[in-house]
């Protein structure tokens, strides 16, 4: 079985804290995601990866940023936490099949931030 | 508009009903779809993919229409285990997968 696996389920930090999230995945995909999920909003792509050192910015990069020095361990990093970065973090890979990294994305157990 | 619009719901029918839900795209170019599941405080997992006209897994059926760009899945004698969020998600081919908001199913006894 695929698993992901997120450093933390709870954490709670305060305003103005570096905040980092850690993900591992045990699979060898090539490709790893970080998404946030808010009620109403629904899943939104923060940064992803195709390879290691890789990153590319998805729909809301802004006060992320991301490091992938090993293949299957990619961190997001909030440099400077702020109230409106509480919420549902969720990591995901995939692996790159024929070419398509869109193939099924597994998901980890997601970490909820709580920021004071 | 969103890119990927669904109905939230909930819907909340009896077990061995027939539920449909839909699922709107904007964007023609999207190549691919994708149902996923999520329970309560759960990640999401895949549920089905959905190609071309469609296809069937068991109880579950998902149809897409590019013509009129939504997606459909068909859920046939509804289980309580079938309660959940249902995600539509398109490949938009811009290298990302694009989420809906989700549709809440409600299977009572």
């Amino acid at each position: 079985d695929v698993k992901v696996t997120q450093s933390s389920r709870y954490l709670v930090k305060r305003t103005g804290e570096k905040v980092f999230l850690e993900c591992v995945q045990d699979m060898d995909h090539e490709n790893m995601f970080w998404y946030r999920q808010d009620p109403g909003l629904g899943l939104r792509l923060i940064y992803f990866s195709y390879d290691v050192k890789m990153k590319e910015k998805g729909d809301i990069p802004e006060g992320y940023s991301v490091s992938r020095e090993k293949k299957e361990r990619f961190s997001l990093i909030l440099e400077s936490a702020s109230t409106n970065q509480t919420s549902m973090y969720l990591c995901a890979s995939s692996p790159t099949l024929g070419g398509e990294p869109y193939n099924e994305q597994f998901f980890g157990p997601g970490t909820r931030l709580t920021v004071l | 508009r969103k890119e990927v619009e669904q109905d939230p719901g909930p819907f909340n029918v009896p077990e061995g009903a027939t539920v449909a839900f839909n699922c709107t795209y904007s964007n023609s170019a999207s190549q691919s779809f994708f149902w996923y599941r999520q329970d309560c405080r759960k990640e999401p997992k895949l549920l089905m993919s959905v190609y071309s006209s469609g296809n069937e897994d068991g109880r579950f059926t998902a149809q897409l229409n590019r013509a009129s760009q939504y997606i459909s899945l068909l859920i046939r004698d509804s289980k309580l285990s079938d309660s959940a969020t249902y995600l539509c998600v398109a490949n938009t081919g811009f290298q990302k997968l694009v989420f809906g908001t989700g549709t809440r199913l409600l299977v009572s006894p």
